[in-house]
């Protein structure tokens, strides 16, 4: 089972908003609406921001916020603080196969 | 407070085993499906296997596949992953993770991790 594509980086400036894109296939992101998000700073554990493509778990800010179309899912941060900047990881259940997590994400506050 | 504390992690020999647990508290553990998801040092998550709340339904990754198995003590609170014929890729900070959804209505993520159990495999 291949990793879901992310892009290696992206940042913004406080305030601005920033959206991370997970590329898969038809077989897991296409496949099933069960993509989630999650933060990790370093040396922390992940944290859950987004399950089943769009929603939030409680206590995630609204400024998170996630999308899927085709094989791609996003997310989005928006209204960009500094305690955002972390790595972000996506992930989709694969049916037979499991679970497959995105390449990663590190997201620069400016 | 809901919680995951893995342990028996360790610097181990290629070829040889390990068997990792996690105690988990403050929710009723055979209610949800639980994980093993691992990292590699520098590295992105890899899920590692998942057993169903009742032990009926176990899945594993391809890199893992006939060496290592997943258990559960429902009446211990814990999970297990015995590793088998070790390699050094297997080397990776190995998290435990709880299911959303509960039983029958999983949310296909993990919503609770623990800090994790660091294993090498080296000679």
């Amino acid at each position: 089972q291949s990793a879901l594509t992310q892009p290696p980086s992206a940042s913004g400036s406080p305030g601005q908003s920033v959206t991370i894109s997970c590329t898969g296939t038809s077989s897991d992101v296409g496949g099933y609406n069960y993509v989630s998000w999650y933060q990790q700073h370093p040396g922390k554990a992940p944290k859950l921001m987004i399950y089943e493509v769009s929603k939030r778990p409680s206590g995630v800010p609204d400024r998170f916020s996630g999308s899927k179309s085709g094989n791609t899912a996003s997310l989005t941060v928006s209204g960009l603080q500094a305690e955002d900047e972390a790595d972000y990881y996506c992930s989709s259940y694969a049916g037979s196969k499991g679970y497959v997590f995105g390449t990663g994400t590190k997201v620069t506050v400016l | 407070e809901v919680q995951l504390v893995e342990s028996g992690g360790g610097l181990v020999q290629p070829g040889r085993s390990l068997r990792l647990s996690c105690a988990a508290s403050g929710f009723t553990f055979d209610d949800y499906a639980m994980h093993w998801v691992r990292q590699a040092p520098g590295k992105g998550l890899e899920w590692v296997s998942g057993i169903s709340w009742n032990s009926g339904s176990i899945g594993y990754a391809d890199s893992v596949k006939g060496r290592f198995t997943i258990s559960r003590d429902n009446a211990k609170n814990s999970l297990y992953l015995q590793m088998n014929s070790l390699r050094a890729e297997d080397t990776a900070l190995y998290y435990c993770a709880k299911e959303k959804g509960i039983r029958r209505a999983p949310f296909w993520a993990f919503d609770i991790w623990g800090q994790g159990t660091m294993v090498t495999v080296s000679s």
